[in-house]
């Protein structure tokens, strides 16, 4: 069965600073990865995918994530965080063969922004 | 308009009380889920639906029913609601036969508080 790590709960970045949340993965087969983000009061959103291709993905609102097969990761970057982006942060990863019918998510990280 | 609605988006109720919590989309697609988030174990699958006749469990069904009524109506059923069933509760819904996004698309929660 496939889990999903997500390393850390919480962090805490400046504005203006770069950014990167880490997600490790656990699936015996070629998965597939997204990153959803969840704003106060508010349901998932999807940031980025990553289904086969270019290992490197670009997502919504500035966001990236690399794919790399050889550490079972899938972080989540972006060069210059700004106050909006203060949300939880969820990675998840689908079963290849039948799509993304059973997503398992991390248990997320909450992010803050200081001015 | 949301294209993943769900109602309520907020409900309290007592011990041992059936609850039933609606999702509908607009969105035409055949697959829909259902899901709890709890502070710190991210999203866990309740049940799932790939079509009207369609329906599974996910790893979390005790305790819980549905009723997929139409293409675009799933309902999640709480028989005798008990206090560790409060939570953030989410519908989802996919398409994977739309090829280019195979992607679950969220709803904006509802609530539940079981006293």
């Amino acid at each position: 069965a496939q889990s999903v790590t997500q390393p850390d709960i919480h962090i805490t970045v400046s504005e203006g600073a770069s950014l990167e949340l880490r997600c490790n993965y656990s699936y015996g087969a070629t998965p597939y990865l997204f990153w959803y983000v969840q704003s106060p009061g508010q349901g998932l959103q999807l940031l980025l995918k990553y289904f086969s291709g270019d290992t490197l993905v670009q997502g919504i609102k500035g966001f990236e994530a690399e794919f790399k097969r050889s550490q079972s990761s899938f972080n989540l970057r972006k060069p210059s965080v700004h106050w909006s982006d203060a949300a939880e942060y969820f990675c998840a990863v689908g079963t290849a063969s039948f799509g993304n019918e059973k997503l398992t998510f991390g248990t997320g990280t909450r992010l803050t922004i200081i001015p | 308009d949301a294209d993943v609605t769900q109602t309520p988006r907020n409900r309290i109720t007592k011990t041992g009380k059936r609850i039933m919590l609606e999702c509908s989309q607009t969105k035409g697609h055949d697959r829909m889920y259902w899901y709890r988030q709890d502070p710190g174990l991210g999203l866990r699958l309740i049940y799932y639906s790939f079509d009207v006749k369609d329906i599974n469990k996910g790893e979390i069904s005790d305790g819980y029913s549905v009723s997929r009524q139409a293409q675009a109506k799933f309902s999640l059923s709480l028989e005798s609601a008990i206090p560790n069933q409060t939570a953030l509760y989410f519908c989802a819904t996919s398409d994977p036969s739309s090829g280019s996004t195979d992607t679950q698309y969220f709803g904006p929660g509802t609530r539940l508080t079981v006293l």
